[in-house]
């Protein structure tokens, strides 16, 4: 079975740090990647997603960036954090299926505080 | 308009009653249609796929309204359990646009 991980759970940095989730996938191989971002009491919003390795599409502009060094590991990052960052950061996956995006499966998260 | 609206609520019902959730999609070419449940600082997870007119499993019952562009979650006999906030998603061409869900409290 499918099974996905991401790390740390819980973050708090200050502003101006620099950032690095990871998001790694087993039980799968060549999968669609998606980072997103969920602030509070709002909806996901899709940040990065990948269709390979280093093969990156950005959503919204803004100080994180992504890659995908392997098939099956994804992370995010940024060089100077904003207050703004602050979030709960959602790692996805999804079969490819004809081109047509299958069903996303969602990693535990990573809490971020920004002070 | 935005391109998946919900019902933000908070629906508060009481246990073994019926509820009904409604998602309205601005994308009228739009594929696929998922419903998912989230905990309280978890991850959102798949609670049903809606890729025709409609799809049952067990007490949740979700439906499809192409013409009116509207998805709807209908959950009978309501559990405890049931309390989480439910986000529609709606798929057009692998872009997933996630509404910003709705929140249900079932109470004993």
């Amino acid at each position: 079975s499918q099974t996905i991980h991401q790390w740390p759970a819980t973050l708090v940095q200050p502003v101006g740090s620099p950032l690095s989730l990871e998001c790694t996938v087993e039980g799968t191989s060549n999968p669609n990647l998606y980072w997103y971002r969920q602030a509070a009491g709002r909806g996901l919003q899709l940040l990065f997603y990948s269709v390979g390795i280093g093969q990156i599409s950005s959503e919204v502009p803004q100080n994180l960036s992504a890659s995908r060094p392997q098939d099956r590991q994804f992370i995010l990052s940024s060089k100077k954090l904003l207050l703004s960052d602050s979030g709960f950061y959602l790692c996805a996956w999804s079969v490819k299926a004809g081109g047509r995006t299958d069903t996303q499966y969602f990693g535990p998260g990573t809490r971020l505080t920004v002070l | 308009r935005k391109e998946v609206e919900q019902d933000p609520g908070p629906f508060n019902v009481p246990e073994g009653a019926t509820v009904a959730f409604n998602c309205t999609y601005s994308n009228s070419a739009s594929q696929s249609f998922f419903w998912y449940r989230q905990d309280c600082r978890k991850e959102p997870k798949l609670l049903m796929s809606v890729y025709s007119s409609g799809n049952e499993d067990g007490r949740f019952t979700a439906q499809l309204n192409r013409a009116s562009q509207y998805i709807s979650l209908l959950i009978r006999d309501s559990k405890l359990s049931d309390s989480a906030t439910y986000l529609c998603v709606v798929n057009h061409n692998n872009d997933m646009r996630f509404g910003a869900g709705t929140r249900l409290t079932v109470k004993p």
